[in-house]
């Protein structure tokens, strides 16, 4: 059973189109992290939920909406895209917020390219 | 802010030598230290983690021990394998949030 899964794997799309990748956990967490890989590999938090509340808001573009329907989902939007978004976005999940050395669990990703 | 360097890549090797990737952070308090690896096409897998100083994570061969007084968390193996070939990133954690920042990661190259 896949832990954190995510689609879709690949996305190609226009520039100014909104799409969404939409992700989902089975491991009983309750918070989940958006994070994005740019073309050099560099890995940077984006979002982050607890029990479906927004605690962690990096500087994204407006253009960039995660959205929560429960614990278990963070699904994530993007509007009017840009070359610039093109990257691999991983989604991530992890038990709980007050420990630093909790294991966060990742997506295989989601390959976004912008054209 | 929190900060993670480790060594710029690629690291090539050939099989069965031994394998040090160096990792430094710099962050206020008492973080907590990861090793991911990144196999081509995959996603981030948790290679080991220590929690506080002194602790030595330890997974597949590889292991790591978190060094306070010199800030590091360097990452070796003893013979690597051509499968070990992968990016590898350290990362810290350093609040109840959980947010991981990551270094700018490391290719290992790993030849017959």
């Amino acid at each position: 059973d896949t832990a954190v899964s995510q689609t879709p794997k690949y996305l190609v799309t226009q520039m100014g189109n909104d799409k969404s990748i939409k992700c989902e956990q089975n491991l009983g967490h309750d918070t989940m992290y958006w994070y994005k890989q740019d073309s050099k590999k560099f890995l940077k938090i984006m979002f982050s939920y607890n029990n479906k509340e927004l605690i962690i808001n990096e500087t994204v573009p407006n253009r960039f909406s995660p959205k929560s329907p429960d614990k278990a989902h963070l699904n994530l939007h993007i509007n009017s895209l840009e070359l610039g978004d093109s990257a691999v976005y991983f989604c991530a999940s992890s038990q709980g917020t007050g420990f630093s050395g909790n294991t966060i669990y990742f997506g295989e990703g989601s390959w976004l390219t912008v054209v | 802010g929190d900060s993670v360097t480790q060594m710029e890549g690629p690291v090539t090797l050939s099989e069965e030598a031994f394998l040090t990737i160096n990792c430094t952070y710099t962050a206020t308090g008492y973080p907590s230290l990861f090793w991911y690896v990144q196999y081509p096409g995959e996603g981030l897998q948790l290679l080991l983690k220590a929690t506080k100083a002194d602790d030595k994570g330890s997974n597949k061969g590889f292991e790591a021990t978190y060094r306070k007084e010199t800030t590091s968390f360097h990452l070796e193996k003893g013979s690597v394998q051509v499968s070990d070939s992968a990016v590898y990133f350290c990362a810290l954690s350093n609040n109840a949030g959980n947010m991981l920042t990551f270094g700018g990661g490391t290719r290992l190259m790993v030849k017959p």
